[in-house]
């Protein structure tokens, strides 16, 4: 079946501008983690949802992130007055249920000019 | 100090050899995970340990929860087998603490 897809996989913008990374996660998984991966680092967890609510946002570095999954399936990370430093792989998993194992999308690389 | 540590960061190995990834953490725990990720792709997921031992393949975890430790073992390495191993572990009911990677390079 179909694995968790993550769109776009590439996306190259400005200093200053908005941002939406889009996650699809596997039919049927109830929660969904959004992590960061900056080079040479290992991830590091920004927020998870459990269902459409987020369950744990401790992980966001400060308020121009944001997260939403308002159907319970999809969930887009909104990032705004993007900084270079924000440039990174975000990544995005699904679970059946927390605690479950976690399957992992490819990953948005996100390059801010 | 990083709450998940991984030894070694970086490890060469011969075709056909055992190979011992080893992660140390300092918290409470519900699970860990090891991962594997090859450059440029996705991670996938290799184990879940909350317990005891777990094999697939060639692949061996092991989880010491008393001594808060565990160990990723390879056996009969290939070189497909290069790539990052990342031991990562939950709290409770937050997402994933992850170490730092071990960068594995089998030779032919």
């Amino acid at each position: 079946g179909a694995g968790v897809s993550q769109t776009p996989s590439n996306k190259v913008t400005e200093k200053g501008k908005y941002v939406e990374l889009r996650c699809d996660p596997i039919s049927g998984h109830t929660a969904l983690y959004w992590y960061r991966q900056s080079l040479g680092q290992g991830p590091e967890f920004l927020i998870y949802f459990q269902g459409t609510g987020a369950a744990d946002d401790s992980g966001l570095p400060n308020d121009r992130f944001f997260a939403v999954r308002p159907e319970g399936s999809v969930s887009t990370l909104k990032i705004q007055r993007t900084e270079r430093g924000d440039s990174a792989v975000y990544l995005c998993a699904s679970s059946l249920n927390t605690g479950n194992e976690q399957f992992f999308g490819p990953g948005t690389r996100l390059t801010v000019l | 100090k990083n709450e998940v540590e991984q030894s070694p960061q970086n490890l060469t190995a011969q075709e056909g050899e055992f190979i011992t990834i080893n992660c140390s953490y300092s918290v409470g725990i519900s699970a860990l995970h090891w991962l594997q990720q090859h450059p440029g792709g996705g991670i996938v997921s290799l184990f879940m340990l909350s317990s005891g031992k777990k094999k697939h393949g060639r692949l061996i975890a092991t989880i010491n929860i008393q001594e808060k430790h565990s160990s990723l073992h390879i056996t009969a390495s290939h070189p497909r087998d290069s790539a990052v191993y990342i031991c990562a572990v939950r709290i409770l009911v937050r997402g994933l603490i992850f170490g730092t990677g071990t960068r594995l390079q089998v030779f032919p």
